[in-house]
């Protein structure tokens, strides 16, 4: 699986926009960036997904470049709530179990 | 929605007590995971299983062993638990089947299982 590669802190004031990067500078054609959170004291949950088209849901949008090498991950409208640790991944869907980094400790600001 | 359930949020143990994590899904999902997180280490891969009665070991499989008897139930299990498994336990399902080549490999987990053995 590609690395990835975020920093380890962000801070964002409550009601902007959040935009997290990750850079994948080696991803292969067919793997695809997966974005999780995890607050406090529970268990990993999953955001979105994509491979090469940007994907939106109803938690957030998924930017990814046009030479894969680098995605952002957005928060329309960061609340308190969305403080936590935010990871970037990338893994051939199916082939190998999916493997978390350190990720991003996204602070939300009142 | 996809349910991962696990039996006991938290659980103190003594050492050499044999130890049973329990995980459940109720989402007919083919693959299930352990994993233990740890401050400064992130996620690291217990056991994983594609399919009932298979597992395969991640990166940190000793002390530990699985058993997966049932599609919906993976266990974990620390045969003599020892002072350096004191920690987060967190459990996975995902429903990629890798024999019909078909699914997701987007992963739900539990709320974890907070173990301290003394």
């Amino acid at each position: 699986d590609a690395k990835t590669t975020q920093p380890p802190s962000m801070d964002c004031a409550e009601g902007r926009a959040a935009n997290l990067p990750c850079n994948h500078s080696t991803i292969s054609g067919n793997e695809y960036v997966y974005w999780y959170r995890q607050i406090h004291s529970q268990g990993p949950q999953y955001i979105i997904h994509g491979l090469k088209n940007n994907e939106t849901n109803e938690m957030a949008s998924l930017i990814i470049t046009e030479d894969r090498k680098s995605s952002t991950l957005i928060l329309p409208h960061a609340t308190l709530r969305d403080t936590a640790v935010y990871y970037c991944i990338a893994s051939y869907s199916g082939n190998t179990p999916l493997v978390f980094g350190k990720g991003t400790r996204l602070s939300v600001i009142a | 929605d996809v349910k991962v359930t696990q039996s006991s949020r938290y659980l103190v143990k003594r050492t050499g007590e044999k130890v049973f994590l329990e995980c459940v899904q109720d989402m007919d999902h083919e693959n299930m995971f352990w994993y233990r997180q740890d401050p400064g280490l992130g996620l690291r891969l217990i056991y994983f299983s594609y399919d009932v009665k298979m597992k395969e070991k991640g990166d940190i499989p000793e002390g530990y062993s699985v058993s997966r008897e049932k599609k919906e139930r993976f266990s974990l299990i620390l045969e003599s638990a020892s002072t350096n498994q004191t920690s987060m336990y967190l459990c996975a399902s995902s429903l990629f089947s890798r024999l019909a080549g078909i699914g997701t490999d987007t992963q739900y987990f539990g709320p974890g299982t907070r173990l301290t053995v003394l």
